[in-house]
């Protein structure tokens, strides 16, 4: 079975703060992905990867950056947070020429 | 870009109904149609889905069909159980070379004894 883990399930941190959201994929898939959930909202794309080191802008970047060093890893960065930012995140990840997205449990992240 | 619209946001019935959830898509090269089931602590999970060139598809109790030149789509459950209750997301995926999804807003569903 294809695993995605998630560094933390909940996380509370303080405006201004630099947060890093972690994913890891256990299938050497080539393509991941960051989701913010939002009630009302579904699923929105942050930032997604279809190889080491090479990254996409998504529909809703702003705010946020991304790091791909190792093919497993896909990492999310918050450099500056803010309350707007408080949100479920998820991350998923898809093999080449396959359509199906495997997600993570998400990190529930609140900014106070 | 795509935009995909969702109904119901809520949706409650009795167990052994049936349950329809609809989607509309806005980009006509979108060739791609999933549907996603989220339950309650865990991330979405692809339980169904469909391609352009095809028009309905079934799988024991649920079943997707896609209307293409309507540009819409809509999940079918029949003989719905309590283990049904969860968050649906339906998706399109735009034509743009890249396996890219656009979901909709959801649509929370609840199954009653």
């Amino acid at each position: 079975d294809v695993k995605v883990t998630q560094s933390s399930r909940y996380l509370v941190k303080r405006t201004g703060e630099k947060v890093f959201l972690e994913c890891v994929q256990d299938m050497d898939h080539e393509n991941m992905f960051w989701y913010r959930q939002d009630p009302g909202l579904g699923l929105r794309l942050i930032y997604f990867s279809y190889d080491v080191k090479m990254k996409e802008k998504g529909d809703i970047p702003e705010g946020y950056s991304v790091s791909r060093e190792k093919k497993e890893r896909f990492s999310l960065i918050l450099e500056s947070a803010s309350t707007n930012q408080t949100s479920m995140y998820l991350c998923a990840s898809m093999g080449q020429g396959i359509y199906e997205q495997y997600f993570g449990p998400g990190t529930r992240l609140t900014v106070t | 870009g795509e935009n995909v619209e969702q109904h119901p946001s809520t949706l409650s019935v009795q167990e052994g109904d049936s349950a329809v959830i609809k989607c509309t898509y806005s980009d006509s090269a979108s060739n791609y149609f999933p549907w996603y089931k989220q339950e309650l602590g865990k991330g979405p999970q692809l339980i169904i889905d469909i391609r352009s060139n095809v028009g309905e598809k079934k799988d024991q109790r649920i079943a997707v069909t896609l209307n293409k030149t309507a540009k819409h789509f809509s999940l079918h459950i029949t003989e719905t159980q309590p283990e049904d209750s969860a968050v649906y997301f339906c998706a399109a995926s735009p034509n743009t070379g890249f396996q890219k999804l656009v979901f909709g807003t959801g649509t929370r569903l609840l199954v009653s004894p």
